[in-house]
């Protein structure tokens, strides 16, 4: 998984709690994203970064946050989890047009 | 939505037997990918074509791109039990600097031994 690691990597938690998905990377790559995956969209992108504290929005960022204070490391935070935010999320490095996906975290929200 | 779509959605044939799995999207491209996964596990990069390039091979995989009609196909020959997996396109915008991409929904496809 070139060095991409994922934590948790099952998580259960109640509706209106926050969470924090971590990402830590040793490849030292400048781009990074999460995305989550759900039966019948594919991979959908939440949040990137193109480096430190430098962060943007992707297709679906409502109800999430990210954070990138170290090259290695992106978080990804809900504030107050909702049912519709269960899912499979992925983090992902980038170098040479080639993205490195992480192992993912499965997310359930009850 | 600027999402790939992938076709078909599943795929079943037996060992040896060639899978073919076509990709349509929307947008003017830099280039397009296309990734594998294993079941519970993340996206593994295969091939990237350029928008300049109509078709590239790698070992099995044969990749074909067609900037005219928005599309790519992805020809795995002579596949193996090892090939079941799910398998996704992904596109990057032209003029792009971000490395975003767009990915389909995937097709599933299944070797029987």
């Amino acid at each position: 998984d070139a060095g991409i690691t994922q934590s948790p990597r099952h998580k259960v938690t109640e509706t209106g709690t926050p969470v924090t998905l971590r990402c830590h990377q040793t490849e030292n790559h400048r781009y990074m994203y999460w995305y989550r995956q759900d039966p019948g969209h594919g991979l959908r992108l939440i949040h990137y970064s193109y480096g430190v504290k430098d962060t943007d929005k992707g297709e679906v960022s409502d109800g999430y946050s990210v954070s990138r204070s170290k090259t290695e490391d992106f978080l990804l935070t809900l504030e107050s989890a909702t049912s519709s935010q269960t899912s499979v999320y992925f983090c992902a490095t980038e170098m040479g047009n080639e993205q490195f996906f992480g192992p993912g975290t499965r997310l359930t929200v009850l | 939505s600027q999402q790939g779509e992938e076709d078909p959605q599943a795929l079943s044939i037996q060992e040896g037997e060639n899978a073919t799995m076509n990709c349509s999207y929307k947008t003017s491209i830099n280039n397009l990918q296309w990734y594998r996964q294993n079941s519970g596990r993340g996206l593994v990069h295969l091939i990237l074509i350029r928008s300049n390039e109509r078709e590239k091979h790698s070992g099995r995989l044969r990749v074909t791109l067609d900037t005219s009609k928005k599309s790519s196909s992805l020809l795995i020959t002579a596949s193996r039990a090892a090939d079941t997996a799910s398998y996704f396109c992904a596109t990057e915008d032209r003029g792009s600097t971000l490395g975003r991409l767009y990915f389909g929904r995937g097709t599933q496809l299944t070797v029987w031994p």
